[in-house]
């Protein structure tokens, strides 16, 4: 069984071009968590997804930011219009189902990179 | 809202010696605990957690973590460390979002063990 993937795993950016990460979640997954990594800093949580709909994106930042899990195919977190500001490691996460007992499965990550 | 502090940024220490990373949360409710790890380039592994029952959970790769209630701190212990234990750790608490079941995870920052022969 594969682990999550994550591609690209490496992405360089303009400023003010469009980011597009892509996310596929383990077999059987249909619960796919979104995390930015800063530089020095721990994971925060952006946003909660379940097949073709969001339950959770308390963390995404208001603008520019967008996510997605559709029915068919990865998840995916589109970031329009990068600033520098941007520039992190970004962790997608899956699990079978919801609740503490279920243990969230993190992927490589997609280190983005905005010059 | 919860959060959870790693006061320890690094942390050295030779092959073979005892070490404990330092966890301590803040929480209005029940929490539920993670020990997480991450290799260079790599994305995070579980190592550990506490949900419910003995407030000692041990990992497979000997290390072990006791919930401690009253000074609400979670820390990780492993009593002979190797060089392959040379990573970053996390420690994390489950925020239980009550809309759709889901576990949304708040993390610390990070100790960064390092393992010196």
């Amino acid at each position: 069984n594969a682990g999550v993937m994550q591609n690209p795993r490496h992405l360089v950016r303009r400023r003010g071009q469009e980011a597009r990460l892509r996310c596929s979640p383990m077999k059987g997954h249909s619960h796919v968590y979104w995390y930015r990594q800063l530089p020095e800093e721990g994971l925060k949580f952006m946003v909660y997804l379940q097949k073709e709909n969001i339950i959770d994106e308390s963390g995404m930042p208001k603008e520019r930011f967008s996510a997605e899990f559709p029915k068919e195919g990865p998840s995916i977190l589109r970031i329009q219009q990068v600033v520098r500001g941007d520039s992190a490691a970004y962790f997608c996460a899956s699990s079978p189902g919801g609740g503490a007992g279920n243990e969230q499965f993190f992927g490589p990550g997609t280190r983005l990179t905005v010059l | 809202a919860q959060s959870v502090t790693q006061l320890d940024s690094q942390v050295p220490v030779f092959e073979e010696a005892p070490v404990e990373l330092r966890c301590n949360y803040s929480s209005s409710v029940s929490v539920y605990l993670f020990w997480y790890v991450q290799y260079p380039n790599q994305g995070l592994q579980l190592l550990l957690k506490y949900l419910s029952g003995s407030t000692l959970v041990e990992s497979i790769n000997g290390f072990e973590a006791e919930f401690n209630k009253s000074q609400t701190s979670f820390h990780l212990r492993k009593p002979s460390v190797h060089i392959s234990d040379t990573a970053e750790y996390f420690c994390a608490v489950s925020d239980l979002i009550l809309t759709g079941g889901g576990n949304k995870l708040t993390f610390g920052t990070g100790t960064q063990l390092k393992v010196e022969l």
